[in-house]
């Protein structure tokens, strides 16, 4: 079975552009995570979904990250614009239920320069 | 408020030696899991084991094996016998709290390295 699966691994951009990242959780999954991973804060949690539906968004730094969940098998995380702080590994998580354990996707590099 | 605290920030041993990864957690929820994760250099996470705070049982899988002890909040990682392949960056995890509360609280991380 495939994992979960993120686009692109690797992104480059200056300051100032929109960067989007993608993602495509376990097939049958309900939900779906975002976490970030810095040297200085290492790995948290920017946001969850449940059946599609965004339910704990605090993890999420300013305004100029949004993600969204339009079907099951997709999501997307965007910043617009990007800084040079935003530089991190973005991880996308999936998990069969509440209780279930969190699988992750190989993770997408940003650089923001 | 949930934490791990993983104390070693680095080890360091010569292959076959055994090894151990220390975790300790803090929570006030009587129901709570744990789980270890594997960052090799390859950078992906790789889920290794999960634990119930109901379920004490130590587990043991091929040369790994886990120690929970919740008389101490700990959670300890042995590898035996280690191998240059299990060189990579370990985390313990906690998740905790009321249902449908799904935040894993991760360590920061032991950073292991085999030297052959």
């Amino acid at each position: 079975d495939a994992g979960v699966i993120q686009s692109p691994r690797h992104e480059v951009t200056e300051m100032g552009q929109e960067v989007t990242l993608r993602c495509k959780p376990i097939s049958g999954h309900d939900y779906l995570f975002w976490y970030r991973q810095t040297m200085m804060r290492g790995l948290e949690l920017l946001i969850y979904f449940n059946n599609n539906v965004p339910i704990d968004d605090s993890g999420m730094p300013e305004d100029r990250f949004s993600a969204k969940m339009p079907n099951a098998s997709f999501s997307t995380l965007k910043i617009q614009p990007s800084e040079p702080r935003d530089s991190a590994v973005y991880f996308c998580a999936s998990s069969p239920s509440n209780r279930g354990t969190q699988y992750f996707g190989p993770g997408t590099r940003l650089t923001v320069l | 408020a949930q934490k791990v605290t993983q104390a070693q920030t680095e080890i360091s041993v010569v292959e076959k030696e055994d090894v151990t990864l220390d975790c300790v957690y803090e929570t006030r929820d009587t129901t709570y899991y744990l789980f270890w994760y594997k960052q090799p250099p390859s950078g992906e996470l790789v889920f290794l084991i999960r634990r119930n705070s109901f379920d004490e049982q130590n587990e043991i899988s091929g040369r790994y094996s886990w120690n929970f002890q919740k008389s101490t909040s700990s959670f300890n990682f042995t590898i035996t016998a280690s191998q240059v392949v299990d060189s990579a960056v370990y985390f313990c995890a906690l998740r905790a709290g009321i249902q449908g509360a799904q935040k894993l609280v991760f360590g920061q991380g032991t950073r292991l390295t085999i030297n052959p």
